[in-house]
């Protein structure tokens, strides 16, 4: 089947610690994103790669890090110099611009 | 800098009534999509439907309706004779036509949909 996987679903660290969430497409889409989500907010967008070996900030961007060394996969760190990193990651792909992003099941981040 | 406003953080129905999700949205692109998202307590996106500005027909897709309006920087989504699977947090989103790089959403902050039995 056709989709986009996250994993852990849930993620438990330490403060201070560098934790890194998975994010694989098999959908064969050229763009990918991460979006942090807060209760009651809606999503903000973290990073976006267009294809691969390149990616740009989005809106809060400081903190993270990602790399998209191949097509289907565009991991993100938290590192430990994000603030207040407790919160719902999820990571989206779609094919061309303006198309629909497809999201995956999301990875529930709660820092200790 | 785009900007976009779902003004009802939560509302509640009865079984069977009508509902309308408003959705406000700010930009200086000509041309742009706009999105519904429905997020089940799963926590998973689910992409509903995409509009771009250039067509401003309105959209019926079995129980779900969307109305498009330019001239008020509106696009309403409504879902007709509710059921409580239609329960989830609605999203709206807008998406810059840049011509550039795959930019991503904005993202409404939600409403929470929840229908009675």
């Amino acid at each position: 089947d056709g989709g986009i996987t996250q994993s852990p679903k849930y993620l438990f660290r330490k403060e201070g610690q560098n934790v890194t969430l998975s994010c694989e497409q098999n959908l064969n889409h050229d763009a990918m994103y991460w979006y942090r989500q807060d209760p009651g907010q809606g999503l903000r967008l973290i990073y976006y790669s267009q294809i691969v070996n390149d990616f740009q900030k989005g809106d809060i961007a400081e903190g993270y890090s990602v790399s998209r060394e191949k097509k289907e996969s565009f991991p993100l760190t938290v590192t430990s110099a994000q603030k207040n990193p407790t919160a719902f990651y999820l990571c989206a792909s779609s094919d061309r611009l303006g198309d629909e992003q497809f999201f995956g099941p999301g990875t529930r981040l709660t820092v200790l | 800098a785009q900007k976009v406003t779902q003004a009802q953080t939560e509302i509640s129905v009865v079984e069977k009534e009508d509902v309308t999700l408003d959705c406000v949205y700010e930009t200086r692109d000509t041309t742009y999509y706009l999105f519904w998202y429905k997020q089940p307590p799963s926590g998973e996106l689910v992409f509903l439907i995409r509009r771009n500005s250039f067509d401003e027909q309105n959209e019926i897709s079995g129980r779900y309706s969307w109305n498009f309006q330019k001239s008020t920087s509106s696009f309403n989504f409504t879902i007709t004779a509710s059921q409580v699977v239609d329960s989830a947090v609605y999203f709206c989103a807008l998406s810059p036509f840049s011509g550039g790089g795959a930019d991503g959403l904005t993202f409404g902050k939600g409403t929470h949909l929840i229908i009675q039995p």
